[in-house]
């Protein structure tokens, strides 16, 4: 069993649609949970971070958590253009400092 | 603010060869992990240095080591290399090496190493 599951996709949705990401992971001692964004060739950038229960929202960006069934996704509201791109779910165990990312989502939106 | 920097940016190298990549961490950061991307995967962790020692280490071969330096940059080598060693090597910089840390990884632009 992976550390962390990502469906790969690819996604499509039109522009200004919701893009659902959905990610799950197998150590129930996670402690911290994390969304990267990586364009083709370039490297991960962070833009969504969550530790607790629930959701967290940040501009077009909601992260949601729920610790009980391991499942943590990412939500684009009205997605651009400029969102198409490969979303990494990443998770942080308990035991330090020791990422575990999933294989991405691509998600490609049409205007 | 001078984000975490990478050197070089692409690499040719033929099987059996030693590689070098190098790292300077975001200002503020004093803790360097290394990643390795392989195509349409995500990126797989090798280990991470703090205070000039590796602190965690993940499932690759004694091939790949690294050091840290006093003023927090990194090296990772790579000695007899393989074809499938071929990939985007990625440093990540963070604060910390806590138990439970929330702490952020930030990531360079990578070093994409082509072994022939």
């Amino acid at each position: 069993q992976k550390e962390v599951e990502q469906n790969s996709g690819p996604l499509s949705v039109p522009e200004g649609a919701i893009a659902s990401l959905n990610c799950t992971y197998s150590d129930r001692g996670s402690q911290s949970f994390f969304w990267y964004r990586q364009y083709s060739g370039k490297s991960p950038e962070l833009i969504m971070s969550i530790y607790s229960n629930g959701d967290k929202e940040d501009g077009r960006f909601t992260a949601q958590l729920n610790k009980a069934s391991q499942y943590v996704s990412l939500l684009i509201r009205d997605s651009q253009p400029s969102d198409s791109a490969t979303y990494l779910c990443a998770v942080n165990r308990y035991t330090g400092n020791q990422f575990y990312f999933g294989t991405g989502t691509s998600l490609t939106v049409i205007p | 603010d001078a984000g975490v920097t990478q050197s070089p940016t692409h690499l040719i190298k033929t099987r059996g060869q030693q590689v070098t990549l190098r790292c300077s961490p975001k200002s503020g950061h004093d803790t360097v992990s290394w990643y390795q991307q392989a195509l349409g995967q995500g990126p797989q962790f090798i280990f991470q240095y703090y205070e000039e020692e590796e602190r965690q280490r993940g499932n690759f071969p004694d091939r790949f080591s690294g050091h840290q330096f006093p003023n927090y940059s990194s090296e990772l080598n790579v000695n007899a290399l393989l074809l499938g060693d071929s990939a985007l090597y990625l440093c990540a910089s963070s604060s910390g090496t806590g138990v439970g840390s929330n702490e952020k990884l930030f990531f360079g632009s990578g070093t994409q190493l082509s072994v022939l």
